[in-house]
């Protein structure tokens, strides 16, 4: 079973900053990885899926990069909006899905 | 738009039972392979179960198999969890998700979840 590993567990940022969120997998998942942002008390809402590929309605101050191993969510210019929950998702084995721990983006 | 509205959560025993539902809209139910993820407080995301696009095809997590059952009606637009042997560790958000379709199982909406809470 693949294990998705998030970095850091915890970004402390100010609005404007640039963020960069790491999703490290244990073993390749060539580009089939998504990232999703959940806000306290609401459900995950789909960023990027296939690594780089924008959801529908989704801002260009959110990209997604990386193949294989190493995965990255970058926030161009944070917002207060943006601060909030990371996960990472991959289909390791169809259709069930994997997550990653989370990466906490907070204010500074 | 596609609305996801789950409801059936509550408090229950352990060893009891509850069934769920989510009722879908503004997209073809009927086209799309759906799926169970359970959020526990303050905890991250775990995936509970699968469900193709006609019912035949079915997944669940090996931590609720041969408790929990995933269904769906599509003459209903209604997707089910019946949850059976409930334990504490069960406890948690549940939420229903479309998939994007086209055979990626990746999910691209959310309803607002459904609470579950097991005592003991």
């Amino acid at each position: 079973e693949i294990v998705l590993t998030q970095s850091p567990a915890t970004l402390s940022l100010s609005p404007g900053e640039r963020a960069a969120l790491s999703c490290r997998a244990s073993q390749s998942v060539s580009s089939y990885l998504a990232w999703y942002q959940q806000k306290p008390g609401q459900a995950p809402r789909l960023l990027i899926y296939d690594a780089s590929t924008r959801a529908t309605g989704i801002p260009a101050k959110f990209s997604g990069s990386g193949s294989g191993t190493d995965f990255t969510l970058t926030i161009s210019s944070l917002e207060p909006e943006d601060f909030a929950v990371y996960y990472c998702q991959h289909c390791s084995s169809w259709p069930s899905l994997t997550f990653g721990g989370g990466t906490k983006v907070e204010l500074k | 738009q596609v609305q996801l509205v789950e409801s059936g959560g509550g408090v229950v025993q352990s060893g009891g039972s509850l069934r769920l539902s989510c009722a879908a809209s503004g997209f073809t139910f009927s086209g799309h392979g759906m799926h169970w993820v359970r959020q526990a407080p303050g905890k991250g995301l775990e995936w509970v179960a699968f469900i193709g696009y006609d019912g035949t095809n079915k997944y669940h997590a090996d931590s609720v198999r041969g408790r929990f059952t995933i269904s769906r009606d599509n003459s209903k637009n209604t997707l089910y969890l019946q949850m059976n042997s409930l334990r504490g560790e069960d406890t948690a958000v549940y939420y229903c998700a479309k998939t994007l379709g086209g055979g990626n199982p990746t999910t691209d909406c959310w309803g607002q979840g459904t609470l579950v809470t097991v005592s003991s």
